[in-house]
């Protein structure tokens, strides 16, 4: 069974600063990776995503991530936080089901804090 | 346009009544899904379906029964509702067995 692990609960960081957020997957194919953002009482918004092909993808907001197979990991990025990227943030690995559709495994979430 | 949409946005409730929460989609998508989100934020899939059949059962209590009508809908009944069913439960939807799913705004349910 597909695991998503989110090792940090927390992140605070300064306006302007870079951000990373750490996920590690365990999957015994090859994953489908996601990255959603929730704003306090909103839904979950599709940030980005790696099904295949290049390695590092970029998604809204200027965030990108980088796929690792070798560390199974998926790391958000972004080179400066604005105080509007505060929110959590859940990646997820995708298991194709066999009658259709697609079974979201979720970790635990980041939330993430910015300090004007 | 609103691509997922829930009903209602928040519902209270006394223990031991039964309601239900609609879903809908004009995405066109073949699979729609429930998730439920407990208090501590974590996210965990309960059932979906792929043209109104279901195809995704996971642990759930029996009193939680999803039905589709159709394609663009996916509605949750929920009977003799207990305090730990209080949660937000989100609808969403994908077009195929590999693609992005697109999450409604959720459902916020109090169960007191």
């Amino acid at each position: 069974a597909q695991s998503v692990t989110q090792p940090d609960i927390h992140i605070t960081v300064s306006e302007g600063a870079s951000l990373e957020l750490r996920c590690n997957y365990s999957y015994g194919a090859t994953p489908y990776l996601f990255w959603y953002v929730q704003s306090p009482g909103q839904g979950l918004q599709l940030l980005l995503k790696y099904f295949s092909g290049d390695t590092l993808v970029q998604g809204i907001k200027g965030f990108e991530a980088e796929f690792k197979r070798s560390q199974s990991s998926f790391n958000l990025r972004k080179p400066s936080v604005h105080w509007s990227d505060a929110a959590e943030y859940f990646c997820a690995v995708g298991a194709p089901h066999t009658g259709g559709g697609n079974k979201l495994t979720f970790g635990t979430g980041t939330q993430l804090k910015v300090e004007l | 346009d609103t691509a997922v949409s829930q009903t209602p946005k928040y519902l209270v409730t006394q223990m031991g009544n039964d309601k239900s929460i609609k879903c809908e989609q004009n995405l066109g998508h073949d699979t729609m899904y429930w998730y439920k989100q407990d208090s501590k934020k974590f996210l965990k899939i309960m059932f979906s379906y792929n043209n109104k059949e279901l195809i995704i059962n996971e642990t759930v209590p029996n009193r939680f029964s999803p039905k589709s009508p159709d394609k663009a809908h996916l509605n949750l009944h929920i009977n003799s509702l207990e305090l730990g069913d209080s949660a937000v439960y989100f609808c969403a939807s994908s077009p195929g067995r590999t693609d992005t799913q697109y999450f409604g705004p959720g459902t916020r349910l109090t169960v007191l």
